[in-house]
């Protein structure tokens, strides 16, 4: 099936420095990507929407120039978090919209990010 | 009020037991309803999905949608160590992609 490739699995960084999360898709074309965060035992919140080529939707609360987002090809989308603080420690997952499917929603593995 | 709710759990119980997750919802626009299991530190893979009312079965797991009263459930018969993870279910109104998750149960099924 339709695999999104997500790394760094983890990351740890200083508190003010900048870090880049990909997402690739290996074996087929990511149109729309999403972003989601997720904090210890909650749900997935959805951060962001990215479609190949245009500017990327943020949903509402989400600083768009915290969190950068590119989708520059229909297999690489990233997420970069800048000027990093302890409180966007958090998991962050990535998943693709199949287009050629119905329910068409695959996910990465997530990156777990610690702001020290 | 959340667009979707989920009973939070956590749920601990025996191997071979029958285990019922429900979530209740908001939004009569949702159409297409999943669930997912999530393992520790790891994103989410899809169980099952349903459109629309009715149930749908594969092999141990039945997830069932009741539209008139918002309310979907997936069941997990004979259940097994393996399956302790979150269970999240999520939901779909066919308008721009977004799924829009409950808070997911944390299942924990004891040997």
């Amino acid at each position: 099936g339709a695999v999104v490739s997500q790394h760094p699995s983890w990351v740890i960084c200083k508190s003010g420095t900048s870090v880049k999360i990909e997402c690739r898709s290996l074996d087929f074309q990511a149109t729309t990507m999403f972003w989601y965060r997720q904090f210890p035992k909650q749900s997935l919140m959805l951060m962001a929407t990215s479609n190949e080529g245009s500017k990327a939707t943020y949903e509402q609360g989400v600083e768009k120039d915290k969190f950068l987002i590119n989708h520059a090809s229909l297999t690489l989308s990233t997420l970069t978090v800048t000027s990093a603080h302890p409180e966007d420690s958090s998991f962050y997952i990535c998943s693709a919209r199949i287009e050629s499917e119905i329910y068409g929603y695959t996910f990465g593995s997530g990156t777990r990010l610690t702001v020290v | 009020q959340k667009e979707v709710e989920q009973d939070p759990g956590p749920l601990s119980v025996p191997e071979g037991a029958i285990v019922s997750l429900n979530c209740t919802y908001s939004n009569s626009a949702f159409q297409y309803f999943m669930w997912y299991r999530q393992y520790s530190r790891k994103g989410p893979e899809l169980l099952m999905y349903t459109y629309s009312s009715g149930n749908k079965e594969d092999g141990r797991f039945t997830a069932q949608v009741d539209k008139s009263s918002k309310y979907i459930s997936l069941f997990i018969r004979d259940s097994q160590p393996s399956d302790s993870a979150t269970y999240l279910c999520a939901m779909d109104n066919n308008q721009g992609g977004k799924l829009i998750f409950g808070q997911g149960t944390e299942l924990s099924v004891k040997p």
